[in-house]
């Protein structure tokens, strides 16, 4: 089955820096690949998501894009907010399964 | 639309004891997911359903673990008899068929709490 390897965290940045979480994945095929992300207190919701090679994800200002070659979908923002601050989980989809990685905890400073 | 509903939001209960854990779905979804979340383990997928059917189950811990799907917009987890162990918080998501890009959309999760 998939597997999927997530930066392990905790990741801690002061406001305005740049983000990069990166994640790697193996799979059979050409799996979607999905970002989710956890606010304290909440259940996960969507970030962003590529369905296949090339395709770029994007969400508040968020992306991540579909590299077949080297089997990765890193997560990058050029600007992060306090109210970035959560847990971002890595997920590609195998058949109706999503297969998440163990998440990196973001925290950001004023 | 009122999104994936859970109940309760927080369980404390005592080693033994029977706990039932309740997930609407979001309405016109076909597909429903129990996950639990620990620091431990992270997020691991227990079982799923389609159309109410389980379709796989091969998450589910033990045989202490049984879960339900009666009708189309409800769902139930259960865990007889309960462990510390099992201390969790339990997510259900649901989705609907349309592709390999669909969404999973999650509840609020139960905060599972076993003294």
């Amino acid at each position: 089955g998939d597997s999927v390897t997530q930066m392990e965290g905790p990741v801690t940045l002061s406001e305005e820096a740049f983000l990069t979480i990166n994640c790697t994945y193996t799979a059979t095929g050409y799996p979607s690949l999905f970002w989710y992300v956890q606010y304290p207190g909440e259940g996960l919701q969507l970030l962003l998501k590529a369905t296949k090679a090339d395709d770029k994800g994007s969400n508040k200002g968020f992306e991540a894009t579909y590299r077949k070659e080297t089997t990765s979908f890193h997560l990058e923002k050029g600007s992060v907010q306090v109210s970035d601050s959560a847990v971002y989980f890595c997920a590609p989809r195998e058949a109706e399964k999503l297969v998440f990685g163990k998440g990196t905890k973001l925290t950001v400073n004023p | 639309d009122a999104g994936v509903i859970q109940s309760p939001r927080h369980e404390v209960t005592e080693m033994g004891q029977e706990v039932t854990l309740r997930c609407k779905p979001i309405s016109g979804h076909d597909y429903l997911f129990w996950y639990r979340q620990t620091m431990m383990r992270g997020l691991e997928l227990l079982i799923y359903f389609n159309n109410n059917v389980p379709i796989d189950d091969s998450g589910m811990p033990e045989d202490r673990f049984s879960a339900k799907m009666p009708n189309a917009s409800f769902s139930t987890l259960k865990i007889q008899p309960s462990e510390p162990r099992d201390s969790a918080v339990y997510f259900c998501a649901s989705s609907i068929n349309r592709g390999a890009s669909e969404t999973q959309y999650f509840g609020p999760g139960t905060r599972l709490l076993v003294l």
